[in-house]
């Protein structure tokens, strides 16, 4: 494998399911991400973890919980969504510059993810 | 507030031009990123733009102008395989990107 995966691509559940997506980056970088991206809306950066430390967007609900157990993977843990939660989920992937800024990020394919 | 604007759809011909805007208000300003990405899949890199004036890249191309918080990518000898969304990013001054809600662009036969 190579570049950046994500599993499941696909992904229906029950506003009281559980589940977790996964990602995982076969490029070196020490920086990944979570987006959710809503049709005809700009990316929203989720969360970020970067030199083993995460970023948090602070309007990020709690029903998401990402995890990060090395830097080639990271997870985001679902639980009691809400439809509207309904959209694509990239991950992405990054190396951190020297002064601390992201080059490039590189992107999986996503999870396409329903909520009913 | 920071803003990305790009134009919501555009429709172009087979074999040939087009030119896509965008134009930026962010908090500092640290390169400006195209991505390409067809329906289903993953964003893909195109271009990064830090200093002004127009980077080529094969058919593609993209201008930046950091005075008027202005940047376009320039598509040629457009393919059916061209049609996609494509995403302009700013990187600002907390090396945050902020993205447009991207162009998606229809090339008809």
């Amino acid at each position: 494998e190579t570049g950046v995966t994500q599993t499941p691509r696909h992904l229906v559940m029950g506003m009281t399911n559980k589940k977790s997506l996964k990602c995982e980056q076969h490029l070196g970088h020490n920086a990944m991400y979570w987006y959710k991206q809503s049709a005809k809306k700009p990316l929203e950066l989720m969360f970020v973890y970067s030199l083993e430390e995460r970023v948090e967007n602070n309007s990020v609900p709690s029903r998401f919980s990402p995890e990060c157990p090395n830097s080639s993977h990271l997870f985001l843990h679902l639980h009691t969504l809400q439809p509207e939660d309904s959209a694509l989920y990239l991950c992405a992937s990054s190396q951190e510059g020297p002064a601390g800024g992201a080059e490039t990020q590189y992107f999986g394919p996503g999870t396409r993810l329903l909520v009913l | 507030g920071q803003n990305i604007d790009q134009p919501t759809e555009m429709t172009a011909t087979e074999g040939a031009i087009v030119q896509i805007n965008c134009t930026y208000q962010t908090s500092g300003f640290n390169g400006l990123f195209w991505y390409q990405q067809h329906a289903g899949e993953a964003p893909t890199f195109l271009s990064y733009n830090v200093l002004d004036g127009l980077e080529e890249k094969g058919r593609f191309s993209s201008f930046l102008s950091r005075s008027k918080g202005y940047s376009y990518l320039l598509l040629k000898e457009l393919q059916m395989k061209d049609s996609a969304s494509y995403l302009c990013a700013v990187r600002d001054s907390n090396y945050q990107l902020i993205w447009g809600a991207g162009t998606k662009l229809i090339i008809k036969p």
